[in-house]
């Protein structure tokens, strides 16, 4: 099935600081999806890209989907202390009507 | 809508206690799927369904876990006998389904329960 593997793990930066985190398969996905868990809370679902070098951008946040539909990324500009939590990415996979998530990266902030 | 629904927030048991967790997903949704978050190993999904049967058990941890759909807007996964390895936090999530729009593969994920098995 669809693998997918995130990195970095942690990422500690100080507030103002950019971060980037990456997801990348060995497999083409059909589409990639972002979630983000604030600490003691639930993935929220924070956009989902399809297309082949697709970018999308949520005010700070850039997100990334591969030419290659393998690896995506996501940038957060400018680090606020707001940003802290753990981002997912996962791959739905339709045939199957179920998502794969990876480890996610725990980002925290220091202010 | 209140979003997903999931019951107890919290329970601590004694080991060889039965646990029910419940889950109300959002109205309308066809998948229901359940999830276990630990610190070891992340989020894993357990099992999940489809216009309330079971599609996928293939993440359930063994036969003291069981989980049901018996209509449209409850579930329910069980441990009996529950374990001290079993303490984790537990969501629901549920999506609108296959319908041809984008958005439909979006999951909504309940505040989870975090269970404590002493």
């Amino acid at each position: 099935g669809q693998q997918v593997m995130q990195i970095p793990q942690y990422q500690h930066v100080q507030e103002g600081e950019d971060f980037t985190t990456y997801c990348n398969s060995s497999t083409t996905l059909s589409n990639i999806q972002w979630y983000k868990q604030r600490p003691g809370g639930h993935p929220v679902f924070l956009i989902q890209l399809v297309k082949s070098g697709e970018v999308k951008k949520q005010k700070r946040l850039t997100f990334q989907f591969g030419e290659a539909k393998k690896n995506s990324s996501l940038h957060i500009t400018a680090t606020q202390t707001t940003d802290v939590g753990t981002y997912f990415c996962a791959s739905f996979n339709t045939n199957a009507g179920k998502s794969t998530f990876g480890d996610g990266t725990t980002l925290t902030v220091k202010p | 809508d209140a979003g997903v629904i999931q019951s107890p927030r919290h329970e601590v048991t004694e080991m060889g206690q039965e646990v029910t967790l419940r889950c109300k997903p959002i109205s309308g949704h066809d998948y229901l799927f359940w999830y276990r978050q630990t610190m070891m190993r992340g989020l894993e999904l357990l099992i999940y369904f489809n216009n309330n049967v079971p599609i996928d058990d293939s993440g359930m941890p063994e036969d003291r876990f069981s989980a049901k759909m018996p209509n449209a807007s409850f579930s329910t996964l069980k441990i009996q006998p529950s374990e001290p390895r079993d303490s984790a936090v537990y969501f629901c999530a549920s999506s609108l389904g296959r319908t041809g729009t984008r958005s439909t593969d979006t999951q909504y994920f309940g505040p989870g329960t975090r269970l404590t098995v002493l």
